[in-house]
């Protein structure tokens, strides 16, 4: 049980354009999804922290205009890279935690690898 | 602000050897430490996890132990096996802000026959 999906696990695309990224909790209900970024030897870095049904809080020095989070539905968070250029390459890792657990009990997907040409 | 430094990789082993994989953290409060396996293709796991000082988590062999006097949290098993190839993620809960998982930067095992 506990398993957290995501789609695509790569893409690559043209500066400009912009990239959406699905997180599926495929057994349980996910009051909470979490959005991390990592780079290469570097650790996961939080982006932001979306709730069911309200707008995503995002961590400092990250764009909410740049980096869409809707999470619509409690099995569903999406990530969206809006007008995507070469930095903002990295590996995207979403998270959920089962609705009434607490917030440190998360569950993670297997990433997704953005490569923006 | 809170921060967990751990070893850097890769740690090559042969099978049936000791590990070590050290982690130390940075804390203004009193967290919960925790460590997370990455097996290839696959998302975090939860490995093991310790709430307070002195605790020891441990799960498929591997044991850590919360000590507060060194602010350490190192991973540790007996005999390593081939399974066990893996990046391993030491993080810690920000007390304060319980929604955290602040994270180190990975280390990954290489086990070999």
């Amino acid at each position: 049980g506990a398993v957290v999906s995501q789609h695509p696990s790569w893409v690559i695309c043209k500066s400009g354009t912009s990239v959406k990224i699905e997180c599926r909790s495929l057994d349980f209900q996910a009051t909470t999804m979490f959005w991390y970024r990592q780079f290469p030897k570097q650790s996961l870095m939080l982006m932001a922290t979306s709730n069911e049904g309200s707008k995503a809080t995002y961590e400092q020095g990250v764009e909410k205009d740049k980096f869409l989070i809707n999470h619509a539905s409690l099995t569903l968070s999406t990530l969206t890279v809006t007008s995507a250029h070469p930095e903002d390459s990295s590996f995207y890792i979403c998270s959920a935690s089962p609705q009434g657990s607490s917030y440190n009990e998360q569950f993670f997907g297997p990433g997704t690898r953005l490569t923006v040409l | 602000g809170d921060s967990v430094t751990q070893m850097e990789g890769p740690v090559t082993l042969s099978e049936e050897a000791f590990l070590t994989i050290n982690c130390t953290y940075t804390a203004t409060g009193y967290p919960s430490l925790f460590w997370y396996v990455q097996y290839p293709g696959e998302g975090l796991q939860l490995l093991l996890k310790a709430t307070k000082a002195d605790d020891k988590g441990s799960n498929k062999g591997f044991e850590a132990t919360y000590r507060k006097e060194t602010t350490s949290f190192h991973l540790e098993k007996g005999s390593v096996q081939v399974s066990d190839s893996a990046v391993y993620f030491c993080a810690l809960s920000d007390p304060y802000n319980t929604d955290k998982l602040i994270f180190g930067t990975g280390t990954r095992l290489q086990v070999f026959p």
